[in-house]
């Protein structure tokens, strides 16, 4: 079983902040890491499939970074909203057959 | 994003019954779907991939004659807990996908599973 690690766990940011938060996965057998968003009640919704070493994904006012060589990836919410509450998960993936490894999420809750 | 619909979203059942979740991709054809359960405080954890008119493939531990899955079409996935008992309680979601391990995953709002 890989370990797909998420920390922290859960943060809390006030409107207007931004933060970042962190996925570290096993740095072998590298495909794609994947990032959704996951609000409560709802389906996740994917956010970015990155591959490339080095590679910057943005959508809106989120964004993130893959180093594959170390193992990890950052994810940026830049002026945060209530609306970004939601727990963040990345999954890794080994091979092109789709087959992904889940972090645990990183729960985000933005307060005004 | 592709829209993905699962039905039920709740269901309760006594132990020993059988429950089966409908996975269906609304809008596109879903090559590959995909079966997670998660517990409580936990990752989402594959259970099975499947593919459209072939076996589904299980990932270790996960006991096929117990969780039977059928992908009949190319917007349909069925996942069966067969004679439910307790320890199936746990929330099931799906997820449906082109092909390959770069393609964007599109998920249904999951099943939570409560056997009694």
């Amino acid at each position: 079983i890989l370990n797909v690690e998420q920390s922290p766990q859960s943060l809390h940011v006030q409107e207007g902040d931004s933060t970042n938060f962190t996925c570290s996965f096993p740095s072998s057998n590298f495909y794609a890491l994947h990032w959704y968003r996951w609000e409560t009640a709802k389906s996740p919704e994917a956010l970015f499939v990155m591959t490339l070493n080095g590679d910057e994904k943005k959508k809106g006012r989120i964004s993130a970074t893959l180093n594959t060589k170390e193992g990890y990836s950052y994810l940026y919410i830049k002026g945060s909203q209530p609306e970004d509450s939601a727990t963040y998960l990345c999954a890794f993936a080994t091979d092109s057959w789709g087959k992904l490894q889940f972090g645990a999420g990183t729960q985000v809750v933005v307060t005004p | 994003g592709a829209v993905v619909s699962q039905h039920p979203s709740r269901v309760i059942c006594k132990s020993g019954t059988s429950v089966k979740i409908e996975c269906r991709s609304l809008d596109f054809q879903a090559t590959t779907m995909f079966w997670y359960r998660q517990f409580p405080k936990q990752s989402l954890m594959l259970m099975a991939t499947s593919n459209e008119g072939s076996k589904a493939t299980y990932e270790q531990g996960v006991e096929k004659d117990k969780f039977l899955i059928n992908h009949a079409s190319l917007t349909l996935s069925t996942l069966t807990v067969t004679s439910a008992h307790p320890e199936d309680s746990s929330f099931y979601i799906c997820s449906a996908a082109g092909t390959g391990g770069t393609d964007t995953q599109y998920f249904g709002p999951g099943t939570r599973l409560t056997v009694l």
